[in-house]
C-alpha cells in the first residue's frame, strides 16, 4: 500500500462548516495528489503537491485548497462544504515510473 | 485538449466469455497509457501500462494510435475480475499526472 493511510475514513458534515481530510504517507515521496471519485465523472484531480509547501490546482479545485507543511502529510480542505462535494476522496503519491500512482484507501465524505 | 473516455458505464458478462473494455483518447503528443482497477473494498491499483505491453491476470491491451484507442481485453472473463476499471493517459512531464476516465464497472456473473 505504499505507506498511505488517510484519515478520516468516514465524514458526515453539515452544509457551510469546514473539513479537513488528511493524507500520510511514510515512503518520503515528493509528488502527491488529491482525487474524488464520483459516479460518471470518474477521478478527477483536485490539487497535487510537488514537493513541502509546493502545491497547484489540478481540474476540479474550485471550493478546496491544500497545504503540505512536510513531506509526510497533504492536507485537502474545504472551508465551506456544500453538498456538492459529498464524494469520495483519494490520496495518491507519485511511484518511480510514469504516470504510475499508489492510492490510499480513500474517505467517504458526506455533506448534508 | 486532453481526454479519456470510457463510454460504457456497466459492462456484465458471463464467467468465460471474452471481455472489451473500451478506452479512447484524445492527445496531441506521444499517448501513454494505463488501466487501473479497484476491487471492491480495495485501494485503486495499477494493472498494466501500455509501455510494458504486459499480460496481468490475463488481461492485454494494445495502443492504437490510428483510433486513439486502449482497449483492455480477456479472452476468459473469472468472477474475480469483477471490479471497477479506469483507462488513464499520462500527461508528459515530472508532475506526473494523470488523467482518468469515467470508468466502467464489470461485472462477471456466475
Amino acid at each position: 500500500d505504499a505507506g498511505i493511510t488517510q484519515s478520516p475514513r468516514h465524514k458526515v458534515t453539515e452544509t457551510g462548516t469546514p473539513v479537513t481530510l488528511r493524507c500520510h504517507q511514510t515512503e518520503n515521496h515528493r509528488y502527491m495528489y488529491w482525487y474524488r471519485q464520483d459516479p460518471g465523472h470518474g477521478l478527477r484531480l483536485i490539487h497535487y503537491s510537488y514537493g513541502v509547501k509546493d502545491t497547484d490546482k489540478g481540474e476540479v479545485s474550485d471550493g478546496y485548497s491544500v497545504s503540505r507543511s512536510k513531506t509526510e502529510d497533504f492536507l485537502l480542505t474545504l472551508e465551506s462544504a456544500t453538498s456538492s462535494q459529498t464524494s469520495v476522496y483519494f490520496c495518491a503519491i507519485k511511484g518511480t515510473g510514469n504516470g504510475e500512482q499508489y492510492f490510499g484507501p480513500g474517505t467517504r465524505l458526506t455533506v448534508t | 485538449a486532453q481526454r479519456v473516455t470510457q463510454p460504457e458505464k456497466l459492462l456484465s458478462v458471463f464467467k468465460g466469455a471474452p471481455v472489451e473494455l473500451k478506452c479512447n483518447y484524445s492527445y496531441s503528443g506521444s499517448p501513454e497509457l494505463f488501466w487501473y482497477v479497484q476491487y471492491s473494498r480495495q485501494r485503486l491499483q495499477l494493472l498494466l501500462r501500455h509501455i510494458s505491453r504486459e499480460s496481468i491476470k490475463g488481461f492485454t491491451a494494445d495502443l492504437n494510435k490510428g483510433e486513439t484507442s486502449f482497449h483492455l481485453k480477456k479472452p476468459f472473463a473469472q468472477e474475480e475480475d469483477s471490479a471497477m476499471y479506469y483507462c488513464a493517459l499520462f500527461t508528459s512531464g515530472n508532475t506526473g499526472k494523470l488523467i482518468f476516465g469515467q470508468g466502467t464497472t464489470l461485472q462477471v456473473k456466475p
